[in-house]
């Protein structure tokens, strides 16, 4: 099966400042797909961002980007300009086609904002 | 438009009931998958189901079980409930359920076993 880690329980970052937060995985596909969601107190999980793995260029939405080394099996989040909206539970996901196509999620990064 | 919309919000039963939990996609959506999330395993796949054939099973016992709709709309059952089953129950709709597409999550059933 394949495994998502995220090494950190929990992260805290001042607002507007720049917060990374760490995942890694671990799969022998060559065909698949990475997320991040965020999942606040509503209870929502709410996709940030999506990687794909035959990409080369880092993606990006807003002040949200990813850091993806391919080779280190690396997925990083980069949150920018904090807001206090983005406290969260952050979950680092993996899917492919050639293993159902269903998520494998990491264990979650809890982020707290400080004003 | 609507989003993925799970009935009941909260629900308390009791060991050895059955339970039902309902998932209404976001319309047009014809592939729904549950996941089960508990502090202590945190997220797991339960199944998904795709144009109301079962596409896709996790490794849960055969007390849970769950169906499609001709309308895509989804159930899933728990059957002699157990205390580990206390958990958050969420449900993820997609357009076509392949691995690039998007899934839009609802806010989940949260089930309490007593």
């Amino acid at each position: 099966a394949q495994t998502v880690t995220q090494s950190q329980p929990e992260m805290s970052v001042q607002e507007a400042e720049t917060v990374t937060l760490s995942c890694t995985y671990d799969t022998s596909e060559s065909d698949y797909y990475l997320f991040w969601y965020k999942q606040p107190p509503s209870r929502q999980m709410i996709l940030v961002i999506r990687q794909e793995a035959y990409k080369q260029q880092n993606a990006t939405e807003n002040r949200f980007s990813v850091n993806f080394q391919k080779a280190a099996k690396s997925f990083s989040l980069k949150i920018s300009d904090s807001q206090l909206g983005d406290a969260a539970m952050y979950f680092c996901a993996y899917r492919s086609p050639n293993t159902g196509n269903q998520f494998y999620f990491g264990t979650g990064t809890s982020l707290t904002v400080i004003p | 438009k609507a989003g993925v919309t799970q009935t009941p919000r909260y629900l308390i039963k009791t060991r050895g009931q059955q339970v039902t939990l309902s998932c209404s996609p976001i319309s047009g959506h014809r592939s729904v998958s549950w996941y089960q999330q508990t502090p202590g395993q945190g997220l797991q796949f339960l199944f998904e189901y795709f144009s109301e054939t079962q596409r896709n099973k996790g490794n849960f016992p055969g007390r849970f079980s769950g169906r499609q709709f001709s309308n895509s709309r989804s159930e899933m059952n728990v059957s002699t409930l157990e205390l580990g089953d206390s958990a958050l129950y969420l449900c993820a709709s997609s357009l076509t359920g392949k691995a690039n597409y998007g899934y839009t999550f609802g806010s989940g059933t949260r089930l309490t076993v007593v």
